[in-house]
C-alpha cells in the first residue's frame, strides 16, 4: 500500500513567486494534516481537513497560504506570494477517522523542502 | 495550551548500548496521548510508539520503550541495543484535541541522535 506522497520533494523559488505543494494521503484516510518545520524550530501545525472540509486552519500563518482538498482526496497548499520566512519543510500527514476517540496513527509524508531566496 | 519540551538538542551513544531521549510535557487535559517519531536523513517521519495517559503499563515496541512518569509529566523514549540505523532526529509529540473536534499533534524541537560504531 502506498504511503503519504508529497510533491515536489524540493522547491527553490524567488521571493514574490507562487509555489504549490501537493499531498496524496493514504487511500481511505479522511483526516489530512499540513505541518511546517522552520529551521531549528518545532514542527508546527498548519491545518486539518476531514474529507474536503477544513476542520481547523488555526495554524495557517497568514492569508498568503491557501489549502484545498479537492473531492476529499489529494490536497494542495499554495503560497502566494512567497516570502523569505516561508522557507522550511512542509509535511503532510493522514489518518483514519474514528468516532470513539481511540488512538489512530498519523502517517507522514517525506516532506517538501521549500527555500525562498 | 499543550507544550512539549525536549531539552537535548543532540545525543551520542555507542552501538549496542541503550540511550534515553528526554521529553516533558505540559497539559491541563486529563486525557492525552504521547507519541515519538523518528526522522532519518531521508526526511520521512516514522511513527515509533504511543502512550495513552490512562494506559496502565509503559508502551513498548521492539527495541523502543516509553518511560512514562505521569506525576513528573515525562515521557522519555528508551532505545535499547542501539544500531547505526537509529541515527536520526527524534520528535516527541502530544495529541491535542480541540473543542471543535479537530485533532493535531504538538511537537517538541527534537533530539538528534548519533550512534557511533
Amino acid at each position: 500500500e502506498a504511503g503519504v506522497t508529497q510533491f515536489p520533494s524540493h522547491s527553490v523559488i524567488e521571493k514574490g513567486q507562487t509555489v504549490t505543494l501537493r499531498c496524496d494521503p493514504i487511500s481511505g484516510h479522511d483526516n489530512l494534516y499540513w505541518y511546517r518545520r522552520v529551521m531549528g524550530k518545532e514542527i508546527k501545525f498548519l491545518l486539518h481537513f476531514v474529507k474536503e472540509s477544513k476542520q481547523d486552519e488555526s495554524g495557517m500563518p497568514n492569508n498568503r497560504f491557501l489549502a484545498e482538498r479537492t473531492g476529499g482526496t489529494y490536497s494542495t497548499l499554495k503560497v502566494q506570494p512567497a516570502e523569505l520566512e516561508d522557507s522550511g519543510v512542509y509535511f503532510c500527514a493522514s489518518s483514519q477517522v474514528t468516532w470513539t476517540g481511540e488512538f489512530t496513527e498519523a502517517f507522514f509524508g517525506q516532506g517538501t523542502r521549500l527555500t525562498v531566496v | 495550551a499543550q507544550k512539549i519540551t525536549q531539552t537535548q538538542p543532540g545525543m551520542f551513544v555507542q552501538e549496542k548500548e541503550a540511550v534515553t531521549l528526554d521529553c516533558t510535557y505540559d497539559t491541563s487535559d486529563p486525557s492525552y496521548g504521547l507519541f515519538w517519531y523518528k526522522q532519518p536523513s531521508s526526511g520521512e517521519m516514522i511513527f515509533l510508539i504511543y502512550q495513552g495517559s490512562y494506559d496502565q503499563q509503559n508502551a513498548t515496541e521492539g527495541r523502543y520503550s516509553l518511560n512514562f512518569q505521569k506525576a513528573r509529566k515525562s515521557a522519555n523514549l528508551v532505545i535499547s541495543a542501539s544500531q547505526l540505523g537509529d541515527s536520526a532526529m527524534y520528535f516527541c509529540a502530544m495529541r491535542d484535541i480541540t473543542q471543535g473536534g479537530s485533532e493535531k499533534l504538538v511537537f517538541g524541537k527534537g533530539t538528534k541522535l548519533t550512534v557511533n560504531p
